[in-house]
């Protein structure tokens, strides 16, 4: 099955540096990659994500870039605040028809200020 | 407007105890899972169900079992609660074909004494 590996599991920046979060996959099938922010003490929720017909995705400061062959997909933080503070999870799942998700181990992101 | 809601936020139970914990989404979701969440392992998938009255096991069902009657409702049970069982548990829906991601509820942080 899916194996899914996310680095680092810790992450300190100073207030407006980048932050790079890192993921690889397993499963050449795959092709929905999502990713979920867990604030401290609550639900995670989808901030981006990325299908496998595209190589790169934005969304204001944060974007999603995919690398199929390599089979990694990386999260990128710019001008980092410290209301980015939170733990990440990236997942992965085949999208044929039902889709799970199969999950990082969560990066915690320390955004100094 | 909360979409996922999970019965209890906290819960405590001594070993041995059978235990229910709720899920209810007003979504109309087809797909609805049971996460576990440790610190350092991430989310690891319990069960999962695609239509009422349908379930299939996770990655980690062992001392676990499920309950979908209803397309809104999916319920845990721990059979006889131990203490490794003691975690955050996290319930999941989304639709069949995963568009629009996960979405989560806030979670149940069960101890087992």
């Amino acid at each position: 099955g899916e194996n899914v590996e996310q680095h680092p599991s810790t992450l300190s920046v100073q207030e407006g540096d980048s932050a790079v979060i890192k993921c690889t996959y397993s499963d050449s099938a795959s092709n929905y990659f999502p990713w979920y922010k867990q604030e401290l003490g609550k639900r995670p929720q989808l901030i981006i994500d990325i299908r496998s017909n595209v190589g790169e995705k934005k969304d204001q400061r944060i974007a999603v870039t995919l690398n199929k062959t390599a089979k990694h997909f990386s999260l990128h933080i710019t001008e980092t605040q410290p209301e980015d503070s939170a733990v990440y999870f990236c997942a992965a799942s085949k999208n044929t028809g039902f889709q799970k998700l199969v999950f990082g181990t969560g990066t915690r992101l320390l955004v100094s200020p | 407007d909360v979409k996922v809601t999970q019965s209890s936020r906290y819960l405590v139970k001594r070993t041995g105890e059978k235990v229910f914990l709720e899920c209810v989404q007003d979504m109309d979701h087809e797909n609805m899972f049971w996460y576990r969440q440790d610190p350092g392992l991430g989310l690891r998938l319990i069960y999962f169900s695609y239509d009422v009255k349908m379930k299939e096991k996770g990655d980690i069902p062992e001392g676990y079992s499920v309950s979908r009657e209803k397309k809104e409702r999916f319920s845990l049970i721990l059979e006889s609660a131990s203490t490794n069982q003691t975690s955050m548990y996290l319930c999941a829906s989304s639709f069949w074909t995963g568009d629009y991601g996960y979405t989560f509820g806030s979670g149940t942080r069960l101890t087992v004494v």
